[in-house]
């Protein structure tokens, strides 16, 4: 089983539609989580940290779940430039506090 | 600030070649550490390293070795290059271990 898993998608959605993805991982002792974004061809950068209480950035939204080990992120109203692959990341303990990151969901948004 | 640095962007190596694949950063970071990204299988840790004479392996090093002599750089060598080593290779750099990690743009390896 991989620590970290992500439904590859793609997730096909029109402009301004709302979009959720899923992400769960097997570590219960993982601490940290994030929500990295990656663009085609381009390298990871980070969206949003995720704490135990749900935050928002703007149109975006992370929540955690530790019981069930799933993290979530919302996107509402999505633009064309959301067109992009997120990737779920949970801390490693067992390698120096790495991070381990998913596979990566791809969302593409059509007008 | 030029943040992670990488080069060369785009390799080409016939097996059996080694090389050195060139990481630095700027931002005088403790923690630097080399991924391999394969279709599918999300970003792997190779090597990793918490500070100046510190690495260790990660989940994929078999192949690779690191060194790690100066905060800056963190050079990631290819012994002896095979087919499974074709990848796009980000080196990252961050403050802490598990907190934010600063990407290079990456290379592009491709052994023949």
């Amino acid at each position: 089983r991989k620590e970290v898993e992500q439904d590859p998608g793609p997730f096909n959605v029109p402009e301004g539609a709302t979009v959720a993805f899923n992400c769960t991982y097997s570590n219960s002792a993982s601490q940290s989580f994030f929500w990295y974004r990656q663009d085609c061809r381009k390298e990871p950068k980070l969206l949003m940290s995720v704490y135990s209480s749900g935050n928002e950035d703007g149109r975006f939204t992370a929540q955690l779940n530790r019981a069930s080990q799933y993290i979530s992120l919302l996107i509402r109203d999505s633009k064309l430039s959301d067109s992009a692959t997120y990737l779920c990341v949970v801390n490693t303990y067992n390698a120096g506090n790495m991070l381990t990151f998913g596979g990566g969901t791809r969302l593409m948004v059509k007008p | 600030n030029a943040g992670v640095t990488q080069t060369p962007k785009f390799q080409v190596l016939k097996t059996g070649q080694s090389m050195t694949l060139q990481c630095a950063q700027d931002m005088n970071h403790e923690y630097m550490s080399w991924y391999r990204q394969d279709p599918g299988m999300g970003l792997r840790l190779i090597h990793y390293s918490v500070g100046a004479g510190i690495t260790d392996q990660g989940e994929v090093p078999n192949g690779y070795n690191v060194s790690r002599s100066t905060t800056e750089d963190f050079p990631l060598r290819l012994l002896s290059a095979a087919p499974s080593q074709t990848s796009v290779y980000f080196c990252a750099s961050s403050d802490r271990g598990a907190y934010e990690q600063y990407f290079g743009p990456g290379t592009r390896l491709t052994v023949t």
